[in-house]
């Protein structure tokens, strides 16, 4: 039974599309984050949903827009994509204050 | 600057030991984590210790937990090449996690 689960696991597509990624957790728990891996492994938060509630929303283009439609779900929408969103999006989810548990990651490749 | 700062390699041979570093900021972080992601995996959490305690050991791993310094450690006993990896760092203040950049382990057989 997969505890965060992603789709699609690699996503390529052409500049100016817009696309989505799904998550989902089955762990119960309150808070799910979207994070961005660059190239260089670099793990950046960009948003946080707790209960439904967007809590943390960090600085990155309005092209992207969470969206939870409840607890257990928060998606990634992004619209007209450019080159440099080319990376590794994760979903996380944790119960308030503990550790995360991390998707395996949506591999984006924009041509 | 970043919150949280890790060296980006360690090279060690099989069977040594690994300390990985990791300094931070914020004195109020409540939880440090360690994390690990092989090769085309997501993250994986290997341990995490309670800004109250100094030591937590679990196996082969000893986390150290300075916050005088705002330094942590983790050290890998008996270092196997299935150790070989990248190890995050991981702090969380309220409800804001902010990652290291990683450290890549690298195990020479």
């Amino acid at each position: 039974d997969t505890a965060v689960s992603q789709t699609p696991k690699y996503l390529v597509t052409q500049m100016g599309n817009d696309k989505s990624i799904k998550c989902e957790q089955n762990l119960g728990h309150d808070t799910m984050y979207w994070y961005k891996q660059d190239s260089k492994k670099f793990l950046k938060i960009m948003f946080s949903y707790n209960n439904k509630e967007l809590i943390i929303n960090e600085t990155v283009p309005n092209r992207f827009s969470p969206k939870s439609p409840d607890k257990a779900h928060l998606n990634l929408h992004i619209n007209s994509l450019e080159l440099g969103d080319s990376a590794v999006y994760f979903c996380a989810s944790s119960p308030r204050g503990r550790g995360y548990t991390f998707g395996s990651g949506t591999r984006l490749t924009v041509v | 600057g970043e919150d949280v700062e890790q060296s980006l390699f360690l090279s060690v041979r099989e069977g040594d030991s690994s300390v990985i570093n990791c300094t931070y900021t914020d004195s109020s972080s409540t939880y440090l984590y360690w994390y690990k992601q092989e090769p085309g995996a997501g993250l994986q959490l290997l341990t995490y210790i309670f800004s109250n305690m100094d030591m937590k050991q679990d196996q082969r791993l000893t986390v150290l937990l300075n916050k005088k310094d705002k330094h942590l450690s983790l050290r890998i006993a008996d270092t196997q090449t299935g150790d070989s990896a990248i190890y995050f760092c991981a702090e969380k203040r309220s409800y804001i996690p902010t990652f290291g950049r990683g450290t890549s382990l690298i195990v020479h057989p």
